[in-house]
């Protein structure tokens, strides 16, 4: 069962709007932390925000921030103020513990382009 | 600046060859990672390690193995490459932190075409 879903294949958003991006997840595990990275054109995977099953806040790092439902098991990405650079593939990610190690689930990414 | 160095970028191999895949990080890290990202079906966990000597397998090891003989080097290994295997692979490392945001860091990726 995926564990990590990103519905939107790809999104258009005009320059200096806001778009949200979704994520959906499954665990039955307590604890766990959800990431978004951001990947451009160039390959390189680029962390942006992080949010812990237990934070009371949604994270928020500059113009990202995160819309954690817990009830929902959602946690989408909030872009605010959309800049061409924001143009990119982006993947939701859920950190899973197995038998004391762990590692990042991701989903299968989602193509945002910025129109001018 | 921290890294991920991943020896090649691009690389090009005939079916049937042996392919070693290189990444070392400088950052002291425990925990790495291989992926394997094909499009619309994202990232896909190989092979991790959480300590030198040590390997575990991800959701998709068949047809790959894995070395950590050093805790800055983690090589994945394709036995005998097939054109099922022609993808983007991306290394990642991470501490050992079990809490937090434990962020991977990753390389730049090698693209393999197998032929």
């Amino acid at each position: 069962a995926q564990k990590i879903t990103q519905t939107q294949p790809g999104m258009f958003v005009q320059e200096k709007e806001a778009v949200t991006l979704d994520c959906t997840y499954d665990t039955s595990d307590p604890s766990y932390g959800l990431f978004w990275y951001k990947q451009p054109s160039s390959g390189e995977m680029i962390f942006l925000i992080y949010q812990g099953s237990y934070d009371q806040q949604n994270a928020t790092e500059g113009r990202y921030s995160l819309n954690f439902q817990k009830a929902r098991k959602s946690a989408n990405l909030v872009i605010s103020a959309s800049q061409l650079g924001d143009s990119a593939m982006y993947f939701c990610a859920m950190r899973e513990f197995l038998g004391g190690s762990e590692k990042l689930v991701f989903g299968k990414g989602m193509k945002l382009t910025v129109n001018p | 600046d921290v890294k991920v160095t991943q020896s090649s970028r691009y690389l090009v191999k005939r079916t049937g060859e042996k392919v070693f895949l290189e990444c070392v990080q400088d950052m002291d890290h425990e925990n790495m990672f291989w992926y394997r990202q094909d499009p619309g079906l994202g990232l896909r966990l190989i092979y991790f390690s959480y300590d030198v000597k040590m390997k575990e397998k991800g959701d998709i090891p068949e047809g790959y193995s894995v070395s950590r003989e050093k805790k800055e080097r983690f090589s994945l290994i394709l036995e005998s490459a097939s054109t099922n295997q022609t993808s983007m692979y991306l290394c990642a490392s991470s501490s050992r932190q079990h809490s937090g945001a434990n962020v991977l860091t990753f390389g730049a990726g090698s693209r393999l075409t197998v032929l």
